[in-house]
């Protein structure tokens, strides 16, 4: 049972351009989520996270989206870099269990 | 800051051995740290997480016994997969946090150790 779910195994953006990249969940008790890149053969690295009580969190080139109705969240890259490509997971938990759940990821190529 | 590091970040054994695996948090102090685990293509699965002083608290399907865990310091975790089989191999990933762990904490992960077992 995949309570998260990041449906585009790949997307490509022209370097300038912005990048979706979007998480739906099924538990309606998560409510802290988390965005991570990661490169191959590396741990990830922490991007940006949001809290279930806002539905928008913002750092430099990356904002997170939550639609709590919807059970869904993205991430926005403006203006994407070819140093963006990578691999990007989703991760939510709920208050007081300690456990993040992952997506499977999805690889964004920027291209130059 | 929150740095953690993984060693060895590459490892290959023989079928029956032991493997023990490091994880650090370099400049701070981590209570609580996790173990994953990740094969190809797949999602990160959490596998155990580690209380300093204290057992570490598996997830279900994971043999403890198999997978020891041992968080003997605020900075030192570390795994030992025993009598390692083949289809133990994979990436091994380890997270620190920085406060113990609850929501709004946020994870720090390490580099990975790829484990191959022949």
């Amino acid at each position: 049972d995949q309570q998260v779910k990041q449906n585009s195994p790949s997307l490509s953006v022209q370097e300038g351009r912005i990048s979706i990249l979007n998480c739906d969940y099924t538990n309606s008790m998560f409510d802290y989520f988390l965005w991570y890149k990661k490169y191959p053969a590396e741990g990830p690295t922490f991007l940006i996270s949001i809290s279930s009580i806002k539905d928008k969190n913002e750092d430099g080139r990356f904002t997170v989206f939550l639609n709590k109705s919807a059970k869904h969240l993205s991430l926005h890259i403006v203006p994407s870099q070819p140093g963006d490509s990578a691999v990007y997971f989703c991760a939510a938990t709920t208050s007081g269990t300690y456990k993040y759940i992952f997506g499977t990821g999805t690889r964004l190529k920027v291209l130059a | 800051g929150a740095v953690v590091s993984q060693h060895p970040s590459r490892v290959i054994c023989k079928s029956g051995t032991s493997v023990k695996i490091e994880c650090r948090s370099l400049d701070f102090q981590a209570t609580t740290m996790f173990w994953y685990r990740q094969f190809p293509k797949q999602s990160l699965m959490l596998m155990a997480t580690s209380n300093e002083g204290s057992k570490a608290t598996y997830e279900q399907g994971v043999e403890k016994d198999k997978f020891l865990i041992n968080h003997a310091s605020l900075t030192l975790s570390t795994l030992t997969v025993t009598s390692a089989h083949p289809e133990d191999s994979s990436f091994y990933i380890c997270s620190a946090s920085l406060s113990g762990g609850s929501t709004g904490d946020t994870q720090y992960f390490g580099p990975g150790t790829r484990l191959t077992v022949l």
